[in-house]
């Protein structure tokens, strides 16, 4: 069965700084992931998504992602994070098994001034 | 703005109730998903409508149930309430019928508190 792993519930960074935020998956088959930001009382909204090809994704806001199938991962990047990028973020994946959106328990990025 | 509307913003009520959330997707969308996000569980896939017709199911409570009209609305009707409903609930939409690598357009959640 598939099932998204956030591997940090905070992560809490200085501005200005890079971040990391780190997201690993199980499935057996063709996955497609995505990385979606909710802002503080707002809903979610898609800041990238990989379905095939490049497996370096650019999205919104500066952000980017990276696909790497053999550690099954897609890890969430921006080189320099502003006080505006306060948020959660949730990674998800669907395959062909289950089209459905499996969701990740979400990883607070908590911006340090 | 998404385009997709929820009404209401938020909900008070008292346990053993019964509530209806509301749900607009954007213009052109045929499915709606629902959600349920809480502290300790997290966001958890509640059910989905494609143009009016149940089309996958999470972990909805047989508590709750939800109908898509044809105007392609949707409702989430919440009964028996417990304090554990306590939660914010979200609306998704999109256009087909959970197409792989679709992008879902969140709603701004109700914010339902059982007292």
């Amino acid at each position: 069965a598939q099932s998204v792993t956030q591997l940090d519930s905070q992560v809490p960074v200085f501005e200005e700084a890079p971040v990391e935020l780190r997201c690993n998956y199980s499935s057996s088959v063709s996955v497609y992931l995505f990385w979606y930001v909710q802002y503080p009382n707002q809903g979610l909204q898609l800041l990238l998504k990989y379905l095939s090809g490049s497996t370096l994704v650019k999205g919104i806001n500066g952000f980017e992602a990276e696909f790497n199938k053999s550690q099954t991962s897609f890890h969430l990047r921006k080189p320099s994070v502003h006080i505006s990028d306060t948020a959660e973020y949730f990674c998800a994946v669907s395959d062909n098994s289950n089209y459905q959106l499996i969701w990740g328990a979400g990883t607070k990025l908590i911006i340090k001034p | 703005d998404s385009g997709v509307t929820q009404t209401p913003k938020h909900l008070i009520t008292a346990t053993g109730q019964r509530v209806t959330l509301r749900c607009s997707p954007r213009s052109g969308d045929l499915s709606v998903y629902w959600y349920q996000q809480s502290l300790d569980q997290g966001l958890q896939f509640l059910i989905q409508y494609y143009n009016g017709e149940e089309r996958a199911k999470g972990n909805i409570l047989e508590r709750f149930s939800a109908q898509q009209f044809p105007d392609l609305h949707s409702e989430l009707n919440l009964s028996s309430l417990e304090l554990g409903d306590s939660a914010l609930y979200f609306c998704a939409s999109s256009v087909g019928d959970s197409i792989l690598g679709e992008t879902q357009y969140f709603g701004p959640g109700t914010r339902l508190l059982v007292l």
